[in-house]
């Protein structure tokens, strides 16, 4: 079946560090894929998406590209600030269905 | 702009007692969802309803009732809670009718405690 599988955190970094967190995926066909992320006691936001092979979504100094060969999706970001510090999913939109999979989360804490 | 809106925020249940989440969306979407979030586990999908009058189970559906009472309103019931339901749930909506692939946007989620 489909399903997300993103690395497990928590993930510590000082400011201005770079940020890689990974994002595997197994689906049939052509899946839209998204990052999310989650603030303190707050609801999941929409960080960045991508909808077909090769493309690359960004948004806030964030980018993932969606690698088919390698049914990848991992996030990324050059320059990390603290108010970066949250929870990021990685998730999935099978093709044709209305359904999200989402990955366990990965827990980013951001140092000064 | 409300977006998704659920209530309440947080509740405290015994074992066995019975409640309602409320859940409404005022972007005239036709998917609804609702997820629970436990720790290490990601969200999990209970149910959706893909249209008003239509609801499916999903991933873990058991011990949990829904109703699209309409096009904006979605409601998730517990009847009789159990200690492993504490989570936090959320509620998604998502626009389906255009054809454009599109995101599924969060409510502020609601926080269970069971005991």
């Amino acid at each position: 079946g489909d399903s997300v599988t993103q690395m497990e955190g928590p993930v510590t970094l000082s400011e201005e560090a770079f940020l890689t967190i990974n994002c595997t995926y197994t689906a049939t066909g052509y899946p839209s894929l998204f990052w999310y992320v989650q603030y303190p006691g707050e609801g999941l936001q929409l960080l960045l998406k991508a909808t077909k092979a090769d493309d690359k979504g960004s948004n806030k100094g964030f980018e993932a590209t969606y690698r088919k060969e390698t049914t990848s999706f991992h996030l990324e970001k050059g320059s990390v600030q603290v108010s970066d510090s949250a929870v990021y999913f990685c998730a999935l939109r099978p093709q044709n269905f209305n359904k999200f999979y989402f990955g366990s989360g990965t827990k980013l804490n951001v140092k000064p | 702009n409300a977006g998704v809106t659920q209530t309440p925020k947080f509740q405290v249940l015994k074992t066995g007692q019975s409640m309602t989440l409320q859940c409404a969306q005022d972007m005239n979407h036709n998917s609804m969802y609702w997820y629970r979030q436990d720790p290490g586990m990601g969200l999990r999908l209970i149910y959706y309803s893909a249209s008003e009058g239509t609801t499916d189970k999903g991933e873990v559906p058991n011990g949990y009732n829904v109703s699209r009472l309409n096009k904006r309103e979605f409601s998730l019931r517990l009847e009789s809670a159990a200690p492993s339901q504490t989570s936090v749930y959320f509620c998604a909506s998502k626009d389906t009718a255009t054809g454009v692939i599109t995101e599924a946007f969060f409510g502020q989620g609601t926080r269970l405690t069971v005991v």
